[in-house]
């Protein structure tokens, strides 16, 4: 998880009400990544971006928003028209092409 | 698209025996695959990759895992299970249509009983 931190690592919230995630490194990576990990599912691909103020819409993008105003930082935030945003998101980053990416600690997030 | 899926959602093995975690794929072109490990509450490890080259990959903690192009394979191996491999362990693809994010499979839960 070296380089990435992702907080709070907990996140309550209720029904209606925006949340925002944080994803921040320090590994000088130009992509970032941001998924969501349900039971059974696998990891999700929700946004992306390979460079400072450029972002693309991943698989499940319906709900969320993202920024990526530096190239340290790459929030999403889970919208009150995420219909089930409750999930452990991980924000992963990546030198670019086809290499392995590096992934934070994961925030967990219950909207009840 | 880049797919790659793991056939079953449990493997169990004892401690000192070897194991192996099964990943088909399904990708037009050369494919870029990866074996991650996840603890729970944690974020994903790297363990290893294929991305051309040799098709037996070794990777972090003793892991292994070998390319067959013929059968669509990248299984995942161990020679002698530890008790503290005991994790859930991810298959992926990178999928170059979406910025090289990577596409997982289901995820596969080891047990290593001792």
């Amino acid at each position: 998880d070296g380089g990435i931190t992702q907080s709070p690592k907990y996140l309550f919230r209720k029904e209606g009400q925006n949340v925002t995630l944080s994803c921040e490194q320090n590994l000088n990576h130009d992509a970032m990544y941001w998924y969501r990990q349900d039971p059974g599912q696998g990891l999700r691909l929700i946004y992306y971006s390979q460079i400072v103020n450029d972002f693309q819409k991943g698989d499940i993008a319906e709900g969320y928003s993202v920024s990526r105003e530096k190239k340290e930082s790459f929030p999403l935030t889970v919208t009150s028209a995420q219909k089930n945003p409750t999930a452990f998101y991980l924000c992963a980053t990546a030198t670019g092409g086809p290499y392995e990416q590096y992934f934070g600690p994961g925030t967990r997030l219950t909207v009840t | 698209a880049q797919s790659v899926a793991q056939p079953e959602d449990q493997v169990n093995v004892a401690e000192g025996n070897p194991l192996t975690v099964k990943c088909t794929y399904s990708v037009s072109g050369n494919p870029y695959l990866f074996w991650y490990v996840q603890y729970p509450n944690r974020g994903l490890q790297f363990l290893l990759k294929y991305i051309t080259g040799d098709n037996l990959v070794k990777g972090s903690y003793g892991f292994e895992a070998e390319f067959n192009k013929s059968q669509t394979s990248f299984h995942l191996k161990k020679p002698s299970a530890l008790v503290s491999d005991s994790a859930l362990y991810f298959c992926a693809v990178r999928d170059i249509n979406s910025g090289y994010a990577l596409n997982f499979g289901k995820g596969t839960s080891l047990l290593v009983t001792p």
